[in-house]
């Protein structure tokens, strides 16, 4: 059983398009994150929602736009896609929005833009 | 602006010998610091975590040691085994702070030889 399961594992799309990637825990945890690995291998949070709230948004343009519809959901959409949107994209959640909570990952998906 | 830095792009070790992996931090604020580890095609994995009122942690072979006069800290891994062989992300953050996140450092991939 994946705990956080992203969807999907690779998209390659052509500049301009929108596109969503999903992800869901089944961990029952109440906060889940958007992050962004760049070419130069940082993980970078983009949002955090703590039950369906958002409490997290670092300067993230506002083409993409988080959506969660349950607690157990945060999907991320993108619109307009440029070239330096390609990246891996984690998803993961913790227990609550605290430091102290173990965060766990989904396995990544891989966006290339050509 | 790097906050962490992990300045080893890579460590090349022998089967059974000490890994020392090194993370370097800037915001003297950070109070709480955690060890990922990420395989290939997976989503990063917690590996263990330090809070500033200690200077060290140890479970079973990974032992973090944290200098908080030189803003520095190490992972120990005792022996090194094969299935170690991955890349290593340091994070850091302030704890309690509520929609506060960790700041990630870029990674150093170690590779142990059998």
């Amino acid at each position: 059983d994946t705990a956080v399961s992203q969807t999907p594992k690779y998209l390659v799309t052509q500049m301009g398009n929108d596109k969503s990637i999903k992800c869901e825990q089944n961990l029952g945890h109440d906060t889940m994150y958007w992050y962004k690995q760049d070419s130069k291998k940082f993980l970078k949070i983009m949002f955090s929602y703590n039950n369906k709230e958002l409490i997290i948004n670092e300067t993230v343009p506002n083409r993409f736009s988080p959506k969660s519809p349950d607690k157990a959901h945060l999907n991320l959409h993108i619109n307009s896609l440029e070239l330096g949107d390609s990246a891996v994209y984690f998803c993961a959640s913790s227990p609550r929005g605290r430091l102290d909570n173990e965060q766990f990952f989904g396995p990544g998906t891989r966006l290339t833009v050509l | 602006d790097q906050q962490v830095k992990q300045n080893s792009p890579s460590l090349s070790v022998q089967e059974g010998r000490i890994s020392i992996l090194n993370c370097d931090y800037t915001n003297s604020m950070f109070d709480y610091f955690l060890w990922y580890k990420k395989y290939p095609a997976e989503g990063p994995t917690f590996l263990i975590s330090i809070s500033s009122i200690k200077d060290k942690n140890e479970d079973g072979r990974f032992t973090v040691f944290l200098n908080k006069s030189a803003k520095h800290l190490s992972l120990h891994i005792v022996p090194s085994q094969p299935g170690d062989s991955a890349v290593y992300f340091c994070a850091a953050g302030r704890i309690g702070n509520y929609g506060q996140n960790f700041v990630f450092g870029p990674g150093t991939r170690l590779s142990v030889l059998p």
